[in-house]
């Protein structure tokens, strides 16, 4: 079993949908990260967060310590957004990816 | 705006050939990674580094080295290129730890070994 493990590995939506992915850890983190990754492109991070929530336009993170887990949320989802979302766990120093989740906004 | 840097972008090179991926900062950033990644798949960390005159292994390091001789640079070196290392190669750093830790990632270095 990976130590953080992402869901739904595949998600298709149509524009303007409320879009969740869920992210699990096994492991004690320091922070969790959320990046986005466009089709050949590269990677940008989203948010950090070591508790609670975070928002940054469409889109907010929330993090649950005692549960080991966390959200992304993509409010009026836009065709734009489609790309590979992935989480991030900073464990001893070292970085622990999830396997990612690609998203398809259709118009 | 992230402040991280890799060159080449893309490299075309034949087997059997040394080359070395740049990769440089100006954030200050103590923490460094080189990842490599295939089309649609995870990323695998092949180097890390604390510090300078830090740099420790990932799961992929058996074919590859790395240097942390100043804070910003950090490069990355094959010493005899296979197909096998056909892929992208991604650069990432991050200050100490709580808030002050974001990742920040580079463009990537896409690599074909013919």
């Amino acid at each position: 079993k990976n130590e953080v493990e992402q869901s739904p590995q595949n998600l298709t939506a149509q524009e303007g949908e409320f879009i969740t992915i869920n992210c699990s850890y096994s492991v004690g983190i320091s922070a969790l990260h959320w990046l986005q990754q466009h089709p050949g492109g590269g990677i940008v991070s989203l948010f950090m967060l070591s508790s609670g929530k975070k928002k940054h336009g469409r889109l907010i993170a929330t993090i649950n310590i005692q549960e080991k887990h966390s959200s992304l949320h993509i409010t009026a989802s836009h065709p734009r957004d489609s790309a590979v979302y992935i989480c991030a766990v900073t464990n001893t120093g070292k970085l622990i990816f999830g396997q990612g989740t690609t998203l398809q906004v259709k118009p | 705006e992230a402040d991280i840097y890799q060159t080449p972008r893309y490299l075309v090179i034949g087997t059997g050939k040394k080359i070395t991926l740049e990769c440089s900062q100006t954030m200050g950033h103590d923490k460094m990674y080189w990842y490599q990644q295939d089309p649609g798949m995870e990323l695998h960390l092949i180097h890390y580094s604390y510090g300078v005159n830090s740099t420790e292994k990932g799961d992929l390091s058996s074919e590859s080295t790395v240097s942390r001789i100043r804070t910003e640079h950090f490069p990355l070196t094959l010493e005899s290129a296979r197909p096998s290392h056909t892929s992208q190669y991604l650069c990432a750093s991050r200050a100490g730890t709580g808030v002050s830790g974001e990742l920040f990632f580079g463009e990537g270095s896409r690599l074909t070994v013919l």
